[in-house]
């Protein structure tokens, strides 16, 4: 079965440079949610998609802009990187359910690991 | 507000010694999800379980279980005769029922399965 693939897998930049990262949810899957996990941190709920309108946000910082395309891709765009940015970023993906019965499982991709020197 | 607490931030057993892995969460939904996902030194978020809060029946999964208490607040996991190949972070995550979808993350527990 189709996974959330996330690119690139690695990245490095320096700091004050910029950084794009890309997410393709689970064909059909309508929400994309971003995380950023830092060393021996949990994840952290960064900001969500729904039918390419930002549905909910959490602490992303206001240098991070993200945006969900036409074909439910998902960028990341990180501006003037710091030190403090290097991490693990995740993306999930789901099918939006309003049964309060089932649930929209979240599906995680394998992660992009940002570096910053 | 939605909180998720693991308490053991390290653990460490010798192969085939039963482990038990805690959590409590504290949500004011009277609907949400638990989870627990297992994070192994690659990386990867690998989801093990998802626990309805309608739903207290235990699990078990070959040696894994899982024991939820509504009364208490706690989704505790517990691995039977433990492996190496256990060896990873694994964290508890609890998602309201909400608008609001996202889940929140317990710290994780670090657990180490030596030889």
């Amino acid at each position: 079965a189709a996974g959330v693939i996330q690119s690139p897998r690695h990245l490095i930049k320096e700091k004050r440079e910029t950084a794009t990262l890309k997410c393709y949810p689970i064909p059909r899957h309508d929400t994309v949610y971003w995380y950023q996990q830092g060393p021996g941190q949990d994840p952290q709920f960064l900001i969500s998609f729904y039918e390419k309108m930002q549905s909910d946000k959490g602490s992303i910082p206001d240098r991070f802009s993200a945006q969900q395309f036409s074909d439910y891709h998902s960028e990341l765009n990180m501006s003037s990187l710091e030190l403090g940015d290097s991490a693990l970023y995740f993306c999930a993906s789901s099918l939006l359910s309003v049964d309060r019965f089932s649930y929209n499982e979240q599906f995680f991709g394998p992660g992009t690991r940002l570096t910053v020197l | 507000a939605q909180k998720v607490t693991q308490a053991q931030t390290e653990i460490s057993v010798v192969e085939k010694e039963d482990v038990t892995l805690d959590c409590v969460y504290e949500t004011r939904d009277t609907t949400y999800y638990l989870f627990w996902y297992k994070q192994p030194p690659s990386g990867e978020l690998v989801f093990l379980i998802r626990r309805n809060s309608f739903d207290e029946q235990n699990e078990i999964s070959g040696r894994y279980s899982w024991n939820f208490q509504k009364s208490t607040s706690s989704f505790n996991f517990t691995i039977t005769a433990s492996q190496v190949v256990d060896s990873a972070v694994y964290f508890c995550a609890l998602r309201g029922s909400g608008s609001a979808r996202q889940l929140t993350f317990g710290s994780g527990t670090q657990l180490t399965v030596l030889p």
